[in-house]
């Protein structure tokens, strides 16, 4: 089964940008517009930030966005903010193979 | 507002079994796609199981078929996860999620999750 590959950590100062980014396989990201983001503070419930790659629901602010080339999908979220600190996991459709879904490992981004 | 409260997470030797529950308001359960996702300490979130709204169509991660069983009572607004011949890597948070659901066809992410509920597999 294909995996998800994220960046352990990233960081950035108030006010700055980051973009976390998502790698997979041809058959999964290369194929399905179902890219998901989460965002997971401890002991809290995860949090949707985007889904279907790059459309943001209702409540998540307009810092964060997502979008997809190829095999890669990615998160940014620009004007960080101490809030903003928080695992983040991206997420796919598996496709045919489970008819489920498939979670990048995590990437923990830190606001200096 | 939608909530989904997960119970029935405890302590349980290797071999054992738990059943998981998540209750659902909010929204009409019966409309609804629902998943449940696992987090083990220090990793990252895995998704576990998918059932239809009828639960005529149940889904599992590799690791689980044969061993953990998703249902649902949608008279009772109810999820639950059978969890059988339970293993120390079972040991994880597991969370209820929502998968948004329109004309009856599902999307592929989760928008509301529970808050989980903590499993432990040890002797």
């Amino acid at each position: 089964q294909s995996a998800l590959t994220q960046p352990r950590s990233v960081s950035g100062s108030p006010g700055q940008s980051v973009t976390i980014s998502c790698t997979g396989t041809s058959n999964v990201l290369g194929v399905y517009n179902y890219v998901s983001w989460y965002q997971h503070h401890p002991a809290k419930a995860p949090k949707l930030m985007i889904y279907d790659v790059s459309q943001r629901p209702s409540g998540v602010p307009d810092r964060f966005s997502g979008s997809k080339s190829g095999n890669t999908a990615s998160l940014t979220i620009s004007g960080l903010q101490a809030e903003d600190e928080a695992h983040y996991y991206c997420c796919s459709y598996a496709g045919s193979y489970t008819f489920g879904e498939l979670f990048g490992g995590g990437t923990k981004l830190t606001v200096l | 507002e939608v909530q989904l409260v997960e119970s029935g997470g405890g302590l349980v030797q290797p071999g054992g079994s738990l059943r998981l529950s998540c209750g659902a308001s909010g929204f009409t359960f019966s409309n609804y796609w629902m998943s449940w996702v696992r987090q083990a300490p220090g990793k990252g979130l895995e998704w576990v199981a998918n059932i239809k709204q009828d639960g005529r169509e149940r889904y599992y991660v590799d690791s689980v078929k044969g061993r953990l069983t998703i249902s649902r009572d949608n008279a009772k607004s109810s999820l639950y996860l059978q969890m059988n011949s339970l293993r120390a890597e079972d040991t994880a948070v597991y969370y209820c999620a929502r998968v948004p659901t329109a004309r009856g066809l599902r999307s592929y992410f989760f928008d509301y999750w529970g808050q989980g509920t903590l499993v432990t597999v040890s002797s």
